[in-house]
């Protein structure tokens, strides 16, 4: 079955720097991979769709691209604030319907000034 | 995001209870999802339904039930509560027929002890 794979360990970082998370996936390929951000308590709220055919997709401080060789994607945040600092889920769609999705355990990030 | 509703948004009860957690949305959005979150194992898939009729299974549906009352309201049912299932439980919406039919909603949550 589709594995996913992100960092357990919290990601620490100073204000401004630029946050990279990154998600692993095995088996085969999806349609679509999505970024959610969730703070403590809190639903999920999705940041960024990137389709198979896309290898980077940007949205104000945000960027994810998605290599289906590695079958990786990488998310960044630039600039990064206090803010920031939340849980962020990667997601994958199998099916390219939106029928069901995969979550990563998500990684943890802590902007600190 | 008050446009999915979830209620109770915090319940304990004892293990043999018969537990429902509702979900409402006012999207207008045809898809309708239930997940549990537990700390390690991230989101899960329990049910989903893609319209009034058509109701799914996913990866961790023993132990509950589902019914899709109408396009906007999906019911989760534990009909026997025990203690693994302890867990903060997200309902999500989505809807195909949008530019980003892809992008699911959730609701804000319901923490859900069993003793």
């Amino acid at each position: 079955s589709q594995k996913i794979e992100q960092n357990s360990e919290a990601l620490n970082i100073q204000e401004g720097k630029t946050a990279t998370l990154t998600c692993n996936y095995t088996n085969y390929s999806p349609a679509y991979l999505q970024w959610y951000r969730q703070d403590p308590g809190r639903g999920p709220v999705f940041l960024l769709l990137i389709r198979e055919n896309e290898k980077e997709k940007r949205k104000e401080r945000l960027k994810v691209t998605f290599d289906t060789t590695l079958k990786q994607s990488l998310f960044h945040i630039t600039a990064s604030q206090p803010a920031d600092s939340a849980t962020y889920l990667c997601a994958l769609d199998l099916t390219g319907t939106a029928s069901k999705l995969t979550f990563g355990t998500g990684t943890r990030l802590q902007v600190t000034l | 995001d008050a446009d999915v509703t979830q209620t109770p948004r915090n319940r304990i009860t004892k293990t043999g209870k018969r537990i429902m957690l509702e979900c409402s949305q006012t999207k207008g959005h045809d898809r309708m999802y239930w997940y549990r979150q537990d700390p390690g194992l991230g989101l899960r898939l329990i049910y989903y339904s893609f319209d009034v009729k058509d109701i799914n299974k996913g990866e961790i549906s023993d132990g509950y039930s589902v019914s899709r009352q109408a396009q906007a309201k999906f019911s989760l049912s534990l009909e026997s509560a025990i203690p693994n299932q302890t867990a903060l439980y997200f309902c999500a919406t989505s809807d195909k027929r949008s530019d980003t039919y892809n992008e699911q909603f959730f609701g804000p949550g319901t923490r859900l002890t069993v003793l």
